[in-house]
């Protein structure tokens, strides 16, 4: 059965620290897909990125950056220099391929995380 | 932005009193999902469609009813209403399995 683990509950950093949100998952499939999301304080839920079983290249965008290790099942997500705006609840998930209908997309229990100014 | 549309955005009713929520969606995706989130809770799945009339339950699918009669519109059901059921309900869609869940804007449900 998948799993998706997001060990800290709630995270404080001040303005312009770096903070890395650890994601770590379980499956048993050899193809499967990770997607890391974002809940701000309005309450939408954006999505961020997504990731390839089968991709291990590390991505950065702008501030954002994830790491992406298969030998440690884990797809962690760094902010570099935040900011108050980054203030939210970020979402680690985890889809697999073998016999999904649809239904195998598990969301990890996310993490809060507040920039303070 | 995915062309999710969730209605009614805020409702308040009474317990006992049916309601439906709506997803309308304009991107002809194939699954749609309907989650409900509480605290504590994160967001847990209703029900979810992998296409029209084809519904399926997910992890906390009693007193809730799903319809799916049209690629666009995947309907929410409380068919008597409970305070337990008071929550924040997401629909999500999705083109593929190896694509991401988008997700509207929500509906705040209040039981009294």
């Amino acid at each position: 059965a998948q799993k998706v683990t997001q060990a800290q509950t709630e995270i404080s950093v001040v303005e312009k620290e770096d903070v890395t949100l650890d994601c770590v998952y379980e499956t048993r499939d050899t193809t499967y897909y990770l997607f890391w999301y974002k809940q701000p304080p309005s309450g939408e839920l954006v999505f961020l990125i997504r990731r390839n079983s089968f991709d291990e290249q590390n991505e950065i965008s702008g501030r954002y950056s994830w790491n992406f290790q298969k030998s440690t099942s884990s797809f962690n997500f760094t902010i570099t220099a935040s900011q108050v705006v980054d203030s939210a609840v970020y979402f680690c998930a985890l889809s697999e391929a073998l016999g999904n209908y649809g239904q195998n997309f598990v969301f990890g229990p996310g993490t809060r995380l507040s920039v303070l100014p | 932005d995915a062309g999710i549309t969730q209605s009614p955005r805020h409702k308040v009713t009474e317990t006992g009193t049916p309601v439906t929520l709506r997803c309308h969606q304009t991107e002809n995706h194939r699954y749609m999902y309907w989650y409900r989130q509480d605290p504590g809770h994160g967001l847990r799945l209703i029900h979810y469609s992998y296409g029209v009339k084809d519904t399926d339950k997910g992890e906390v699918s009693d007193g809730y009813s799903v319809s799916r009669s049209k690629t666009e519109d995947f309907l929410l059901t409380l068919e008597s209403a409970t305070s337990s059921q008071t929550s924040v309900y997401f629909c999500a869609i999705r083109a593929a399995i190896n694509q991401p869940q988008h997700f509207g804007d929500g509906t705040r449900l209040s039981i009294l």
